[in-house]
């Protein structure tokens, strides 16, 4: 099966500053890459997601890239808001079957004054 | 646009007592749900999906059970609760692969 592995686990930046987490998955039938941002006792957001045919993906601050040869995705987030502070997942699926997503372990962002 | 619910918010329940959460989601049809365990401060564990009504898949055995009696409810059921049942329970549905996450439970196991 998909093992998806994220880093760092946590990661502090200054307000301002830019933000990169990143994933590796296994399988090469994956096609479709979500993120979830957690905010503390509620459930998971999608941030945004990217398909295997698409490189790049930007909204607004954040973005995502996709290396499917190094079977590798990141998520980008620039001028960092202090409520960007949450814990951020990312997930791997092939499309088309029962969406099975496959989560990685998390990415607890702290957000600095 | 569709919501989906969960119910309780909270719950406190001794070893041994039985389990019931309840899923619903409005707003679409036919939808793909799922029930995660998410243990404090660690990743997102599924326990069951389903692709339609009484249609349920297991992914880590335990003494939880899943069903899904209408379209659009699921339901997290147990006989006995343990100790380690403990958690956050995420209900989500998705619509080809975009996945949707309910408000969770914060299920204390006592």
């Amino acid at each position: 099966g998909e093992n998806v592995e994220q880093h760092p686990s946590t990661l502090s930046v200054q307000e301002g500053d830019s933000a990169v987490i990143k994933c590796t998955y296994s399988d090469s039938a994956s096609n479709y890459f979500p993120w979830y941002k957690q905010e503390l006792g509620k459930g998971p957001q999608l941030i945004i997601d990217i398909r295997s045919n698409v490189g790049e993906k930007k909204d607004q601050r954040i973005a995502v890239t996709l290396n499917k040869t190094a079977k590798h995705f990141s998520l980008h987030i620039t001028e960092t808001q202090p409520e960007d502070s949450a814990v951020y997942f990312c997930a791997a699926s092939p499309f088309g079957t029962a969406s099975k997503l496959t989560f990685g372990t998390g990415t607890r962002l702290q957000v600095t004054l | 646009s569709q919501t989906i619910h969960q119910w309780p918010a909270t719950l406190v329940q001794p070893v041994g007592s039985p389990l019931s959460l309840e899923c619903t989601v409005e707003g679409t049809s036919n939808p793909n749900l799922y029930w995660y365990r998410q243990a404090a401060g660690r990743g997102l564990q599924l326990l069951f999906y389903s692709v339609g009504i009484g249609q349920i898949s297991s992914e880590v055995p335990q003494n939880l059970s899943a069903s899904r009696p209408q379209d659009r409810q699921f339901i997290l059921s147990s006989k006995k609760l343990l100790l380690s049942d403990s958690g956050f329970y995420l209900c989500a549905w998705s619509v080809r692969s975009e996945q949707y996450f309910g408000p969770g439970t914060r299920l204390t196991v006592t």
